[in-house]
């Protein structure tokens, strides 16, 4: 089965800080890898990265994909309460509909 | 244009009912996918469907469940019998076109707790 490994499971930070996030995958049929933010509701849409080294950023988050190394870092800059959640990390193969989610990482921004 | 709508939102059911989870896709979209979720799990996949046809149905277990997206009305997630480890967030999502890509949405989930 394929697998995406996310790290650190959870995180706890203080307002302001910066944190990143860690998504590894395994390569077998590889198209793109996605990232969703859950909040006890729809994990909504973040990013979808299909190519080494094109960081793509969105405010304050920001992601990159490393082909080579088969792994993705999400980075959010200068948290905030509004950015406690859990962050999903998925990837799609040959079959594109087809996502392989990691577990996720449960992010707490305390004020 | 209103989101990828599932109803019902929370469902309790007891040991050996059915269990049937609807999702109405967004407007103009055409493939249907439902995921589980697993209390401390990643969302897993469970099927894909179109209008009136199962594409894969790889990800659902061999008995129990089903699933149907008929030309008219939702795509229904039927899971008969249900047992404990059923309980489960279970999640659909749509898409204009057969990839999860940046026009797929997800639903807010359906809850389903057997007791």
């Amino acid at each position: 089965e394929d697998k995406v490994v996310q790290s650190p499971l959870s995180l706890v930070v203080h307002e302001g800080d910066t944190v990143t996030l860690n998504c590894s995958y395994e390569v077998t049929n590889f198209r793109s890898l996605l990232w969703y933010k859950q909040e006890k509701k729809a994990p909504t849409f973040l990013f979808m990265l299909t190519s080494s080294g094109i960081e793509k950023k969105s405010g304050r988050l920001s992601s990159i994909l490393d082909k080579k190394e088969l792994f993705s870092i999400l980075n959010i800059t200068a948290t905030q309460t509004g950015d406690s959640a859990i962050y999903l990390c998925a990837r799609s193969g040959a079959g594109s509909y087809q996502l392989t989610f990691g577990k996720g990482t449960k992010l707490s921004v305390i004020p | 244009n209103a989101g990828v709508m599932q109803n019902p939102r929370h469902l309790v059911r007891r040991r050996g009912q059915e269990a049937r989870l609807r999702c109405s896709p967004m407007k103009g979209h055409s493939h249907v996918y439902w995921y589980r979720q697993l209390p401390e799990e990643g969302l897993k996949f469970m099927v894909y469907l179109q209008k009136e046809n199962i594409i894969d149905e790889s990800g659902m277990p061999k008995e129990r469940f089903s699933a149907e997206f008929p030309k008219e009305g939702p795509s229904i997630l039927r899971i008969q019998q249900v047992v404990r480890g059923d309980s489960a967030a279970y999640f659909c999502a749509s898409s204009p076109t057969g990839s999860m890509n940046t026009e797929a949405f997800f639903g807010q989930g359906t809850r389903l707790t057997v007791v």
